[in-house]
């Protein structure tokens, strides 16, 4: 059974600084997506990390992929109030040709950012 | 485009109840999907439809039913409401892209509770 693990659970951080959330996952996978949730509202998708090595930039936010250690992190540069919500990774552990991905998800990371 | 859409928005059910929550997209994803968010956690698969005519069940398919009704459409249904499926639910649609990428679409969700 596929588990993802993101850490922190919980991150409260001043803007300004610098951060990084974690998510480790316990089987293969080159497929990685990075969403975000703001409260009562739905799930936004932010990258997709495709192959080993794979780095994606938006903003503040930077997301990387290492296939060997089985592990993502989302980075975050110089943080705003902005990009204060709940971070989720999902794995994709199959290998397929079409469509029908089957995402686990972690359980989040609640970012608060205080001014 | 609307994306895609989901109805109702809120629902109350009492315990035994049945109902059906309806979910669309207009992008032409042959993949679509139904999740399930408990307060604290990440989305949990229920059921999914790779493409027409398919479906097949997720991590957490007990008490519910899927309809794939067309290629727009994915319904799930509730035959006997419990307390346990008070949840938010989300759809999703995806397509397979050329990179090897199958990113999810969510619609903003139904909140249901069952009294």
């Amino acid at each position: 059974e596929l588990k993802v693990e993101q850490n922190p659970l919980f991150l409260s951080m001043q803007e300004g600084k610098n951060y990084t959330i974690y998510c480790n996952y316990s089987t293969t996978s080159d497929r990685l997506y990075w969403y975000r949730q703001d409260p009562g509202k739905s799930l936004e998708s932010l990258f997709v990390l495709l192959s080993n090595g794979a780095v994606k930039q938006e903003g503040r936010l930077m997301a990387s992929l290492d296939t060997k250690a089985r592990l993502s992190t989302l980075h975050i540069t110089a943080a705003v109030h902005d990009l204060s919500a709940t971070y989720f990774c999902a794995v994709d552990p199959l290998v397929r040709e079409t469509s029908g991905s089957r995402l686990t998800f972690g359980e989040g990371t609640q970012l608060t950012v205080n001014p | 485009n609307a994306g895609v859409t989901q109805t109702p928005k809120f629902q109350v059910l009492k315990t035994g109840q049945s109902m059906t929550l309806q979910c669309a997209q207009d992008m032409n994803h042959n993949s679509m999907y139904w999740y399930r968010q408990d307060p604290g956690m990440g989305l949990r698969l229920i059921y999914y439809s790779a493409s027409e005519g398919t479906t097949d069940k997720g991590e957490v398919p007990n008490g519910y039913n899927v309809s794939r009704l067309n290629k727009r459409e994915f319904s799930l249904r509730l035959e006997s409401a419990a307390p346990s499926q008070t949840s938010v639910y989300f759809c999703a649609s995806s397509e397979m892209v050329w990179t090897g990428g199958d990113e999810q679409y969510f619609g903003p969700g139904t909140r249901l509770t069952v009294t």
